[in-house]
């Protein structure tokens, strides 16, 4: 069956620009989560989605960035005004209702 | 912050080889688990082991779990080239939400 999917694969954009990315999750999977891997890192929790109730957005480093999950289904992270420091692969990952998360090929962002 | 931390950061052996990894965490889990990433992308899942359980295979893949040293290994045997990569463990903390906490990982490289 599908995988998680996300696009786009890689994304070039200019300093003070909005990007938009977006996650398609396995269907059923009720819930979501985002990551962001800066180059040689480990992974950095951002946002978290489980079914209708609120987000745990703990993890997002300011308030440039949003996220959004329309039910149990594809989820959007907005980042405002990027930095060169937004650079990175962002990964999103979903999960039925055991412990296994599986994850996105990523979208590499490049802010210039 | 990354809860889990994976020693060594580099390991660069021979095919045929057995390599060894070991992760470290901080606070009580529920289960822990490994995953590699190939080239910066998306996560694979490996294998899960679950707070009551001592030792798990699949495959090539050998895993332990000390819960009183909060600590645990993955053991690749008989290592092949196409075993290079990333490899992180995952923890709960505790948690049932379903939050993930990654280490910086292990770079594994298997010369031919």
């Amino acid at each position: 069956g599908a995988g998680v999917s996300q696009s786009p694969s890689n994304k070039v954009t200019e300093k003070g620009k909005d990007v938009e990315l977006r996650c398609d999750p396995i269907s059923g999977h009720t819930a979501l989560y985002w990551y962001r891997q800066r180059l040689g890192q480990g992974l950095e929790f951002l946002i978290y989605f489980q079914g209708n109730s609120a987000p745990d957005k703990s993890g997002l480093p300011s308030d440039r960035f949003s996220a959004e999950r329309t039910g149990e289904s594809v989820s959007t992270l907005t980042i405002q005004r990027t930095q060169q420091e937004d650079s990175a692969v962002y990964l999103c990952a979903s999960r039925p209702s055991v412990a296994t998360q599986y994850f996105g090929p990523g979208t590499r962002l490049l802010v210039l | 912050s990354q809860q889990g931390e994976e020693d060594p950061q580099a390991l660069s052996i021979q095919e045929g080889e057995n390599a060894t990894m070991n992760c470290s965490y901080k606070t009580s889990i529920n289960n822990l688990q490994w995953y590699r990433q190939n080239s910066g992308r998306g996560l694979v899942h490996l294998i899960l082991i679950r707070s009551n359980e001592r030792e798990k295979h699949s495959g090539r893949l050998r895993v332990t779990l000390d819960t009183s040293k909060k600590s645990s290994s993955l053991l690749i045997t008989a290592s092949r080239a196409a075993d290079t990569a990333s490899y992180f463990c995952a923890t709960d903390l505790g948690s049932t939400l379903g939050r993930l906490y990654f280490g910086r990982g292990t770079q594994l490289t298997v010369w031919p």
